[in-house]
């Protein structure tokens, strides 16, 4: 069955320090993958996709994630956190055979000025 | 312009209650999709549809009845909810359904929903 898994649960970072956030996804076929965050009471954003091309994507308010095949993975990064950037992080994996967009656990991000 | 709107945001109903949720996109797009969404949790779906057909129910309980009216416009009937069901209910569309074409679904803001 397919899967996405996301490795940190909560993170609690100070200002301006680096972040990463680790996804993994199981699946055989050709995925596009995704990062959506959900910012406290808001709807869920797409921070950037992977399609095919370039496996270094950049997204959204200085976001990036790496997609390294071999190890089915799909980390999210960004080099200097701010306050703004506490929200809830969604790795999610869109099957091309289904259509059906599956999600990790989220990872919650916790920004301390 | 990437809006998909939902009405209402907030939505109060009790169990013998009958409710709609409201989803819209003017998009162009062909395939819209229905959410449930409880608190920290990632979304979970329940239905898709494309072409204003019904593609996907993941056995969803029949008290939640969806309907695509048009390509823009996304019903989902409430109908003898549980407390159980109180969540965010999510709407997102996307250009079609997955098999080949690059698709980025795209979200609502949601309704929040609460079950009495």
């Amino acid at each position: 069955a397919q899967s996405v898994s996301q490795h940190n649960h909560h993170v609690i970072l100070s200002e301006a320090a680096s972040l990463e956030l680790g996804c993994n996804y199981s699946y055989g076929g050709t995925v596009n993958l995704f990062w959506y965050v959900q910012y406290p009471g808001q709807h869920l954003q797409l921070l950037l996709k992977y399609f095919s091309g370039d496996p270094l994507v950049k997204g959204i308010k200085g976001f990036e994630a790496e997609f390294i095949k071999s190890k089915f993975s799909f980390n999210l990064r960004k080099p200097s956190v701010q306050w703004s950037d506490t929200a809830e992080y969604f790795c999610a994996v869109l099957s091309r055979n289904t259509g059906k967009l599956i999600f990790g656990q989220g990872t919650t991000l916790q920004v301390k000025p | 312009d990437t809006e998909v709107t939902q009405t209402p945001k907030h939505l109060v109903m009790g169990m013998t209650n009958k409710k709609s949720l409201k989803c819209e996109q003017h998009m162009g797009h062909r395939a819209m999709y229905w959410y449930k969404q409880k608190a920290k949790k990632p979304p979970e779906l329940m239905f898709v549809y494309s072409y204003e057909k019904l593609s996907i129910n993941e056995s969803v309980p029949s008290r939640f009845s969806p309907e695509c009216p048009n390509s823009s416009l996304l019903n989902l009937h409430l109908h003898a909810l549980q407390p159980e069901d109180s969540a965010l209910y999510l709407c997102a569309s996307s250009q079609g359904l997955g098999g080949g074409y690059q698709e980025t679904q795209y979200f609502g803001p949601g309704t929040r929903l609460l079950v009495l």
